[in-house]
């Protein structure tokens, strides 16, 4: 069972454009959602996360917008930039088991200059 | 700096032969894991440690071994009963300290010949 959904497989945007990607999870109990950005050949690197106690955070262009009843969480890139083509992940775990990271399935944006 | 130091970065297994991916972090992080990742898709967990001389199966556990001696490393065993191990293999770690954040390394590239 597949406890993150990612959408979509694959986003092709303009430059300038915003990116948007989302996710949904069925456990409740998750209460830590981060994106990471993975460029190819590297491992993925935090982006941006966010905690269910807020329904947005935003750092410069990335911004979470979080949906605690729907379960659901999404990325948006705004001015989307070529250097911003890379695969991004969505995950979700829990603070009592931090061990344990439940990732999505990724989405390789591509920014057309 | 303070990160994590995988290798080799690219690594050629002949069929029945065993093969081990290094692992070393300078974190001081008490948990470890290893993903795999094939092309296009998500991250798959393999093994996770959360102290010295303990270690759990994840997801896609068979073909694979793992040891914990030491905090700072944790080397993967990808053995001749994985029949499909081409793959990117990524290593993390992380901490209660680290606010749920997970670090990657930079992967490794695993063909079989």
């Amino acid at each position: 069972q597949q406890q993150v959904k990612q959408s979509p497989q694959s986003l092709i945007v303009q430059k300038g454009g915003i990116s948007i990607i989302n996710c949904a999870y069925e456990n409740t109990a998750f209460d830590y959602f981060p994106w990471y950005q993975q460029f190819p050949g590297k491992g993925p690197a935090l982006l941006i996360a966010i905690r269910p106690d807020v329904s947005e955070k935003k750092e410069g262009r990335f911004t979470i917008s979080f949906n605690k009843s729907a379960k659901q969480f999404s990325l948006h890139i705004m001015d989307s930039q070529p250097g911003d083509s890379a695969t991004y992940f969505c995950a979700a775990s829990m603070e009592y088991n931090f061990n344990k990271f439940y990732f999505g399935s990724g989405t390789k944006l591509n920014v057309k200059p | 700096d303070g990160g994590i130091t995988q290798s080799p970065k690219y690594l050629f297994r002949k069929e029945g032969q065993n093969v081990t991916l290094s692992c070393e972090q300078n974190l001081n992080h008490d948990a470890m894991y290893w993903y795999r990742q094939d092309p296009g898709q998500g991250l798959r967990l393999i093994y996770y440690s959360q102290i010295v001389n303990d270690f759990q199966k994840g997801d896609i556990a068979e073909g694979y071994s793992v040891s914990r001696e030491k905090k700072e490393s944790f080397p993967l065993t990808v053995t001749s009963a994985q029949k499909n191990p081409t793959a990117f293999y990524l290593c993390a770690s992380t901490n209660s300290r680290s606010g749920n954040t997970i670090y990657f390394g930079e992967g490794s590239w695993l063909t079989v010949v």
